[in-house]
């Protein structure tokens, strides 16, 4: 089945230990993104990737790091969780390298929680 | 700096009834618009992908036109149904740079039986 899959689904930690997201999708896609959900400020995009070793900043970059060290997978890291960081995440993909022509899919998101 | 408005905030219909959701963006220089459907604490699933030299895309009671000089699209849901309850959200994607997909905030939409 084709998916974009997240791990974990539901994080709790504290101020200042450094956690990953895992990102992954099995349909060879060349483009892949991280957006935070809040509300009342609706889904912003964190940071993108358009091909292996290629990552840019999104209009969220700070306290984030990514990496893209193959194509199915893009890890996000908080090097320094801070409870502002609590969010709703979500990874997504497309086949294209630009993430425009083709419709993007999203991973099941993950919550997390920092105290 | 592309902003993304969807209105209105939340909307509530009986059963049956044709419905019009509203997009609109500041910069009309897009490359181009997606609509999204958003259930309670689930991911995304894409609904349709309009490109910027199209006026309009369907699927089932689905359709999305897109008028870039106004900044405007619109989603109409034909003949709704409770299922179709859940959070609308349209995202652009600017024409220099593609990677880059700025959200609105969506329209919840509550359909009654």
């Amino acid at each position: 089945e084709a998916q974009v899959t997240q791990n974990p689904r539901y994080l709790i930690t504290v101020t200042g230990k450094k956690l990953t997201v895992t990102c992954s999708q099995n349909m060879n896609h060349e483009y892949m993104s991280w957006y935070r959900q809040d509300p009342g400020l609706g889904l912003r995009q964190i940071y993108y990737s358009m091909n292996v070793e290629v990552t840019d900043k999104g209009d969220v970059p700070e306290g984030y790091k990514v990496s893209r060290k193959e194509k199915r997978n893009f890890p996000l890291i908080l090097e320094s969780p801070s409870p502002n960081q609590t969010s709703l995440y979500f990874c997504a993909s497309s086949l294209d390298p630009g993430g425009g022509t083709y419709e993007q899919y999203f991973g099941p998101g993950t919550r997390l929680t920092v105290t | 700096k592309q902003e993304v408005t969807q209105i209105p905030a939340a909307l509530s219909v009986p059963e049956g009834e044709n419905l019009v959701l509203n997009c609109s963006f500041t910069d009309s220089a897009i490359y181009n618009l997606q609509w999204f459907r958003q259930d309670p604490g689930k991911g995304l699933t894409s609904l349709l992908l309009i490109q910027s030299s199209q006026r309009e895309q369907t699927s089932g009671r689905l359709n999305a036109s897109l008028d870039k000089s106004s900044g405007r699209s619109t989603l109409y849901i034909a003949a709704s149904q409770p299922g179709d309850s859940a959070t609308y959200l349209c995202a652009v994607r600017g024409s220099s740079n593609t990677g880059k997909l700025i959200f609105g905030q969506g329209t919840t939409l509550q359909v009654k039986p």
